[in-house]
């Protein structure tokens, strides 16, 4: 069965204090690693797709990496609008309808 | 949010009525799903649709069935609902291998 675990569950920042979310996976052929972020009330967003171990995606303060067993979500000097739970998902192989999330981490940054 | 509009956005019902969300895409993507996010649980798969008039079963498919008779329209609906199918409920959309796009969803209050 396809896992995903992130940790921390919530997390507190003071603006400009950078830190790293982490979402660690076990899935039957990975076809893809996927990134959202959720406001209160909305849908997810998507960020970011990560395909293979050693893959990296940026935009603004958030870089996404991967590795064989885990990827990790790095916010560089985040602001106070950076404040939302951030989902990871995986595509397992098997069928494009195969996607597993977790369950978040919800990320405060305080100005 | 992609082109995607869920109906309504909130309701309120009683154990044991007929309920039907909508879900309407203006992206023609040949994937829709219907997930619901309750806490504690993340983002569950109720039922996915591959085509028009092709749906099949995700991990929490008891209780709800779901119908495409057009492209752009993915229905939901709760024969009878109870009170444990209170949770927000989001529709997506995608194309293959691309990632999934939400809606921002669709809170049900069932008393």
């Amino acid at each position: 069965e396809d896992q995903v675990t992130q940790s921390p569950e919530a997390l507190r920042l003071q603006e400009g204090e950078s830190s790293s979310l982490n979402c660690s996976y076990t899935v039957s052929g990975l076809r893809g690693l996927f990134w959202y972020r959720q406001d209160p009330g909305k849908g997810p967003e998507f960020l970011f797709t990560l395909y293979s171990a050693g893959e990296e995606k940026e935009k603004e303060r958030l870089k996404a990496t991967l590795t064989k067993k885990e990827s990790f979500l790095h916010i560089t000097a985040p602001k106070p609008e950076d404040s939302a739970t951030y989902l990871c998902a995986v595509r397992a192989s098997g069928g494009y309808q195969k996607v597993t999330f977790g369950i978040g981490t919800k990320l405060q940054v305080i100005p | 949010d992609a082109g995607i509009t869920q109906s309504p956005r909130h309701k309120v019902t009683e154990t044991g009525t007929p309920v039907t969300l909508r879900c309407h895409q203006t992206e023609n993507h040949r994937y829709m799903y219907w997930y619901r996010q309750d806490p504690g649980h993340g983002l569950r798969l109720i039922h996915y649709s591959y085509g028009v008039k092709d749906t099949d079963k995700g991990e929490v498919s008891d209780g709800y069935s779901v119908s495409r008779s057009k492209t752009e329209d993915f229905l939901l609906t709760l024969e009878s609902a109870t009170s444990s199918q209170t949770s927000v409920y989001f529709c997506a959309i995608s194309e293959s291998s691309s990632p999934l796009h939400f809606g921002n969803g669709t809170r049900l209050t069932v008393t």
